[in-house]
């Protein structure tokens, strides 16, 4: 079964508004880290937020992580229709050992932002 | 400019002719792994590498083979590819296993007839 599971799987929006993506995850980890993939192209790293964090931000993202929740969200404020893509949640196993460096991916949310 | 590159883009090939999908990085990264991404299942890991020499199965590795002989290149090899393993295959790789961000190549879309 798949670490990530976000939601919705789905999301549609005007631009300018706000996105918010959410992702929950079942065992413990280090960190959590967002990728945007744009159709059928590669994972483009967005954010990365580690165990000890509750809230970072870069540029028009934000990203919290309630880790005794198990969960995490994905801001997306003023957006444009270039942020158009699948929103991918990916955690690491915690803990050592030759499996620590497999990223786990949840099924992703698919945002639509109309101009 | 740090990247990840992959070969070809895209591939159409017959049951049971093997083909390897290369990949390259650039960064000095120690960790790099493959995934493929199938629709409803997500990305799933096939084999990753903590180092040269150093490989081992992800979560889907039957009838899939890699080998690190350099620290820049992974290829994936298919030797005899089958229908089931059409699907868009990425190449990744970082500085950290897990603790660092990953660098994800443009993908490899293969369709085996």
């Amino acid at each position: 079964s798949q670490q990530g599971e976000e939601d919705p799987q789905a999301l549609s929006i005007q631009e300018g508004e706000n996105a918010t993506m959410n992702c929950s995850y079942k065992t413990s980890i280090n960190n959590l880290q967002w990728y945007r993939q744009n159709s059928g192209r590669g994972l483009v790293h967005l954010i990365l937020i580690r165990s000890n964090e509750r809230e970072k931000h870069s540029g028009r993202l934000r990203v919290t992580l309630d880790t005794s929740k198990k969960s995490s969200s994905l801001l997306i404020t003023a957006s444009r229709a270039a942020d158009t893509a699948s929103y991918f949640c990916a955690t690491p196993p915690r803990g050592g050992g030759t499996s620590y460096g497999k990223l786990t991916f949840g099924q992703g949310t698919i945002l639509t932002v109309h101009p | 400019e740090a990247q990840v590159t992959q070969n070809p883009r895209y591939l159409i090939t017959v049951t049971g002719k093997k083909l390897t999908v290369t990949c390259s990085q650039n960064m000095n990264h120690e960790y790099m792994s493959w995934y493929r991404q199938d629709p409803g299942l997500g990305l799933r890991q096939i084999y990753y590498s903590m180092n040269v020499e150093v490989t081992d199965k992800g979560d889907v590795p039957e009838g899939y083979k890699v080998s690190r002989k350099e620290k820049r290149n992974f290829p994936l090899i298919l030797e005899s590819p089958s229908p089931n393993q059409t699907s868009l295959y990425f190449c990744a790789s970082s500085s950290v296993a897990g603790g660092t961000e990953a660098f994800f190549g443009q993908g490899t879309r293969l369709t085996v007839v």
